[in-house]
């Protein structure tokens, strides 16, 4: 069975506090993206990586870094959590050209 | 500007009767088509896709329908279950762009 595994379901942090999510795939899968989901917005990009080490901004990239240190690993990483940044986080995998997994999601509430 | 948006925010349908969700996208670049189904509490998960080169698409209980002259797209679903309620995505991808670009989705009801 294809799993993504967010680390943590929910979280609370306050405003200025480092935010770390955490992703990982066991497909071997060489693209993975981080999505946040708002009600009334669906899913927007945050950044995608095709490979290791390699990372691309997506449509809403401002307030956010990512590191791919290790092919099944993509962390998105909060510099300084703002309350704006109240929401749900997906991260998905694929093959090249194929098929997107999402994982189960990440609530943030930032306070 | 780019968009994929779909025509209603919620749709209730009758336990046994067929649902069909309606999308739209702005983009005539764009060549491959999917939809996804997101159950409460739970990430998105793959229906069905289509490719430009295509005007339908089966699957078990599930038919995509494409119409690249009006840049519409449709997911019919036969014979609704209680498990069909869930929030659905379209979702589109231009020729040679990784990205996928995912509409705001459709509360699917279903009335027992």
């Amino acid at each position: 069975d294809v799993k993504v595994t967010q680390s943590s379901r929910y979280l609370v942090k306050r405003t200025g506090e480092k935010v770390f999510l955490e992703c990982v795939q066991d497909m071997d899968h060489e693209n993975m993206f981080w999505y946040r989901q708002d009600p009334g917005l669906g899913l927007r990009l945050i950044y995608f990586s095709y490979d290791v080490k390699m990372k691309e901004k997506g449509d809403i990239p401002e307030g956010y870094s990512v590191s791919r240190e290790k092919k099944e690993r993509f962390s998105l990483i909060l510099e300084s959590a703002s309350t704006n940044q109240t929401s749900m986080y997906l991260c998905a995998s694929r093959r090249f050209a194929g098929e997107l997994f999402f994982g189960e999601g990440s609530r943030l509430t930032v306070l | 500007g780019e968009s994929v948006g779909l025509h209603l925010p919620t749709l209730s349908v009758q336990e046994g009767d067929n649902s069909i969700i309606n999308c739209a996208y702005s983009n005539s670049a764009s060549d491959y088509f999917i939809w996804y189904k997101q159950e409460s509490g739970k990430g998105p998960q793959f229906i069905i896709d289509i490719r430009s080169n295509m005007d339908k698409r089966q699957g078990q209980r599930v038919t995509v329908l494409l119409n690249k002259t009006v840049k519409h797209l449709s997911l019919q679903i036969a014979a609704t279950q209680p498990g069909d309620s869930a929030v659905y995505f379209c979702a589109e991808r231009r020729f040679g762009n990784e990205k996928l670009t995912f509409g705001t989705g459709t509360r699917l009801t279903i009335i027992p």
